[in-house]
C-alpha cells in the first residue's frame, strides 16, 4: 500500500527547459512534504519541503507546489541545468513528530546539454 | 564533520548467511534512522532510534530482521538469514530533531546483494 506514489520512473528535458516531477499522496492527513535528491553513489539529500498551509514555495530555480484537494505535489526545475540529473525522491509526513517520513518510488532525471 | 558513515559500501552474500551492516551517525544527532531502498516501493523506514532507543521498529520487515544501538555513536542492522529478497540498498540517516522539524542526513548507503 503505496501512501507516496512518483508514477513516472524517469523524466529526460533538454538543458535550459523546465523539469516537472510530480508525486501524488493518499493520506489526507499529511501536512508537510519534502523533495530529497540522490546522485549515485551518495545518499539522499534534503532539497526543498512545502507545509500544507501553503500551495507554493520556492528556492531558486526550485519550486514546489502542493494542491491539497488534488493530492498532488510537483517539483518544478527552471532552467534545468545538467548538473540537475539525479534521482528525485518526493516525502511526506506528519508535523506531530510520528518521526516517520514516508516516500516515494523516486524519479531519475537527465537533462541533456 | 564527516556526515554519515556506512560500512561495508557494497555486499554480497549468500541465502542464508548472516549480513551486519553498520552505521555511524553525525555526533550530536539524537535521532538514527534505518531506511531500506528497492525500485518497486522506493525507500521504506525499518526503524528509529531516539537517544540509542529503538522508538519505532513497525517497518521491519520481519524477525531475520533486527537492529541495535549499543551506543551514541554506532549503530547495526543485521539480516539473519539473509535471502534474496533482501537484496537493496540500506541507508541510515540521522538527525538533532525528528521531521520535519529537523532535516534528516543520509548516509553513503549499503548495496546489499543477496544470492
Amino acid at each position: 500500500d503505496q501512501q507516496v506514489k512518483q508514477n513516472s520512473p524517469s523524466l529526460s528535458v533538454q538543458e535550459g527547459r523546465i523539469s516537472i516531477l510530480n508525486c501524488d499522496y493518499t493520506n489526507s492527513m499529511f501536512d508537510y512534504f519534502l523533495w530529497y535528491k540522490k546522485y549515485p553513489p551518495e545518499g539522499p539529500t534534503f532539497l526543498i519541503s512545502i507545509s500544507s498551509i501553503k500551495d507554493k514555495n520556492e528556492d531558486g530555480r526550485f519550486t514546489v507546489f502542493l494542491n491539497k484537494s488534488a493530492k498532488h505535489l510537483s517539483l518544478h526545475i527552471v532552467p534545468s541545468q545538467p548538473g540537475d540529473s539525479a534521482v528525485y525522491f518526493c516525502a511526506a509526513t506528519f508535523s506531530g513528530n510520528t518521526g516517520k517520513l514516508i516516500f516515494g518510488q523516486g524519479t531519475t532525471l537527465q537533462v541533456k546539454p | 564533520d564527516a556526515g554519515v558513515i556506512q560500512s561495508p559500501r557494497h555486499e554480497v552474500t549468500e541465502m542464508g548467511q548472516e549480513v551486519t551492516l553498520r552505521c555511524k551517525p553525525i555526533s550530536g544527532h539524537d535521532y538514527l534512522f534505518w531506511y531500506r531502498q528497492t525500485m518497486m516501493r522506493g525507500l521504506e523506514l525499518l526503524i528509529y532510534f531516539n537517544n540509542n532507543v529503538p522508538i519505532d521498529d513497525s517497518g521491519m520487515p520481519e524477525d531475520r530482521f533486527s537492529a541495535k544501538m549499543p551506543n551514541a555513536s554506532f549503530s547495526t542492522l543485521k539480516i539473519q538469514p539473509s535471502e534474496p529478497r533482501d537484496s537493496a540498498v540500506y541507508f541510515c540517516a540521522s538527525s538533532l530533531a525528528l521531521p520535519p522539524q529537523e532535516t534528516q542526513y543520509f548516509g553513503p548507503g549499503t548495496r546489499l546483494l543477496v544470492l
